[in-house]
């Protein structure tokens, strides 16, 4: 079955410094993978996402991901962190089913920005 | 601006109704979604559905419903048969159910007491 781990609950991460923020996946076949990021009360915003391609990707407010097939990872990264960035930040991987297509998501990391 | 709209944002319900969660997408997508979020648990698939008149169940459907009447409407009614309403909900929408993107709205707090 397919599923989405993202190892770390909880990050601190001084502002300024870099950020890497994990997750690992299982599935059959060629993934397809998003990393959302979610501000509290809020809905779900897309920070990019991987179809096939370049394994470097890049995405919006400054963050980059790498696709490596050999270690089933679909790291977040981001070199300078600022306290805007302060949110929950989920992986997803896209399923193929029997009826179409549905995301499934980690649980979630949530990032902290000290001063 | 087109965009994914949920209404109301916070709901009160007593135990024992049943209680309707809209959501409207003025995206022409094909492909529309419900999920629930629990603290600590990511984003639980209740419903989805590829075309008007079809929907499927998701892992946790038990206790909802959803009808998908026009393109652009999606609503679930939580019914008193779910044990555990209170949650945060949240309606998404993409071109289509493949390989595409999902969108969301800013969500429904659903507190039943």
């Amino acid at each position: 079955a397919q599923s989405v781990t993202q190892p770390d609950i909880h990050i601190t991460v001084s502002e300024g410094a870099s950020l890497e923020l994990r997750c690992n996946y299982s599935y059959g076949a060629t993934p397809y993978l998003f990393w959302y990021v979610q501000s509290p009360g809020q809905g779900l915003q897309l920070l990019l996402k991987y179809f096939s391609g370049d394994t470097l990707v890049q995405g919006i407010k400054g963050f980059e991901a790498e696709f490596k097939r050999s270690q089933s990872s679909f790291n977040l990264r981001k070199p300078s962190v600022h306290w805007s960035d302060a949110a929950e930040y989920f992986c997803a991987v896209g399923a193929l089913n029997q009826a179409g297509t549905a995301l499934i998501f980690g649980k979630g990391t949530t990032l902290s920005v000290s001063s | 601006d087109g965009g994914i709209t949920q209404s109301p944002k916070y709901l009160f319900r007593k135990e024992g109704q049943n209680v309707t969660l809209s959501c409207e997408q003025n995206l022409n997508h094909d492909a529309m979604y419900w999920y629930r979020q629990d603290p600590g648990q990511g984003l639980r698939l209740i419903y989805y559905s590829q075309i008007v008149n079809d929907f499927q169940k998701g892992d946790i459907a038990e206790g909802y419903s959803v009808s998908r009447e026009k393109k652009e409407s999606f609503p679930l009614t939580v019914t008193s048969a779910q044990k555990n309403p209170t949650a945060f909900y949240l309606c998404a929408s993409s071109i289509t159910s493949s390989r595409s993107e999902q969108y969301f709205g800013p969500g429904t707090r659903l507190t039943v007491t």
